[in-house]
């Protein structure tokens, strides 16, 4: 199990500029979660998906934000255009359906974004 | 989001030592709450998890302790190490169902155990 991966790990980018960040979940997890990470927010949820269907997008900020999942294996989160106020760390995360008392989320390692 | 309020930000604790960081949530229809370890340059990974049909879970050095009437619960890192120097994150979600997959994260606690 090669866990969650994300792409790309550090990410530096010029103010205006488009910014895409991928995910590729653990296979057979039907649930999909975009966070991201500061120090003053700590870990805000930006959307989530079930079975490829985006199910709750009130945490993205702004129309400078949209998420896709056009297929079980992979995620998109993009900022068009990228502000510095954007500069995180951004983590993906995935699960399936859960039983029993010990479940829960599988993050990837995050993509740092700076925004200059 | 529902809030779930953390403390304290950043611990410190000798080697040896308890490490308590505690947790308190609004939202009755919270049934699930689990704790999250992160370690710098990493996502966090799940630690322990506890329903509040019960007071206490315990694994290993690790122990929940859940407190139904008064919507708090905390994580108790006995014998603590340097190792498990790392930011801590308490989190909440009302469980099966459509839609309700969504955890809502504390803030974190920063943990730094001393030789």
């Amino acid at each position: 199990d090669a866990g969650v991966i994300q792409s790309p790990r550090h990410e530096v980018t010029e103010m205006g500029q488009e910014v895409t960040l991928r995910c590729k979940p653990i296979s057979g997890h039907n649930s999909l979660f975009w966070y991201r990470q500061t120090m003053m927010r700590g870990l805000e949820l930006l959307i989530y998906f079930n079975n490829n269907v985006p199910i709750d997008d009130s945490g993205m900020p702004e129309d400078r934000f949209s998420a896709k999942m056009p297929n079980a294996s992979f995620s998109t989160l993009k900022i068009q255009p990228s502000e510095p106020r954007d500069s995180a760390v951004y983590f993906c995360a995935s699960t399936r359906t859960w039983v029993g008392d010990n479940y829960g989320y599988t993050f990837g390692s995050g993509t740092r974004l700076t925004v200059v | 989001q529902q809030q779930v309020k953390q403390s304290p930000q950043s611990l410190i604790v000798q080697k040896g030592g308890i490490s308590i960081i505690n947790c308190a949530y609004e939202n009755t229809a919270f049934d699930y709450f689990p704790w999250y370890q992160q370690f710098p340059g990493k996502g966090p990974a799940l630690l322990i998890a506890i329903r509040p049909d019960v007071s206490e879970k315990k694994e290993g050095r690790f122990t929940i302790s859940f407190n139904k009437s008064a919507k708090q619960f905390s994580l108790h890192i006995m014998d603590s190490q340097p190792g498990d120097s790392a930011t801590y994150f308490c989190a909440a979600s009302t469980g099966p169902g459509a839609g309700s997959y969504q955890l809502t994260f504390g803030k974190g606690t920063k943990l730094s155990v001393i030789p």
